[in-house]
């Protein structure tokens, strides 16, 4: 049973572009879940996506949008790319029916900004 | 709001010494659910433990045990006899009871170093 994954591994980018990370949700799960986690700091949430639709957003600009598709696998999006956007981006997939909230990490896409 | 704090920034024991890692938590749900979370170096959250709000009893899983205060808000986490292994980033995290949002309010994390 795979588990949650995250491509790509390392991603590096210029001031002003664009980016998107991809992630698929662990097998059963329907919910997908975003965070940002900068250089020795906790996880911060960006968004969440439930039925291809964002359900809930942590406090992050415009800059940052997403799209969940039928499969339910998700994409994170980001424009116009700061040097503070350099951090881990973590996924984390959970099944919504579930009787207690649980999410299952993926290891992360590294975005450096320069 | 909901706030997780983790006091310690960083802590260094010996091999087999144990250890204890303070969390403290801020919020206005009744039903709430408190996690711990271990990040090597490699990135990836490894999930540890699961609490819910009504479940006050500690738990321990082999060198893990959870000592969940709810008199205190506090949920902290004793690793005995410590090993090289245990050698991470450990994170407390929130959640509250809203199912629609599941998302976690995490604390800044404790770097545990594990010296031989």
């Amino acid at each position: 049973d795979a588990g949650v994954t995250q491509s790509p591994t390392h991603l590096i980018k210029t001031r002003g572009q664009q980016v998107t990370l991809r992630c698929s949700p662990k097998s059963g799960h329907d919910t997908v879940s975003w965070y940002q986690q900068a250089l020795g700091q906790g996880p911060q949430f960006i968004f969440q996506y439930y039925e291809e639709e964002e359900r809930q957003r942590g406090n992050f600009p415009d800059r940052f949008s997403g799209h969940q598709f039928p499969n339910y696998s998700s994409e994170l999006n980001v424009n116009a790319l700061l040097l503070g956007d350099s951090a881990l981006y973590l996924c984390a997939s959970s099944f919504l029916g579930a009787s207690y909230n649980e999410q299952f990490f993926g290891p992360g896409t590294r975005l450096t900004v320069l | 709001a909901q706030k997780v704090t983790q006091a310690q920034t960083e802590i260094s024991v010996v091999e087999k010494e144990d250890v204890t890692l303070d969390c403290v938590y801020e919020t206005r749900d009744t039903t709430y659910y408190l996690f711990w979370y271990k990040q090597p170096p490699s990135g990836e959250l490894v999930f540890l433990i699961r609490r819910n709000s009504f479940d006050e009893q500690n738990e321990i899983s082999g060198r893990y045990s959870w000592n969940f205060q709810k008199s205190t808000s506090s949920f902290n986490f004793t690793i005995t006899a410590s090993q090289v292994v245990d050698s991470a980033v450990y994170f407390c995290a929130l959640s509250g009871s809203d199912n629609y949002g599941q998302n976690f309010v995490f604390g800044p994390g404790t770097r545990l170093s594990v010296l031989p």
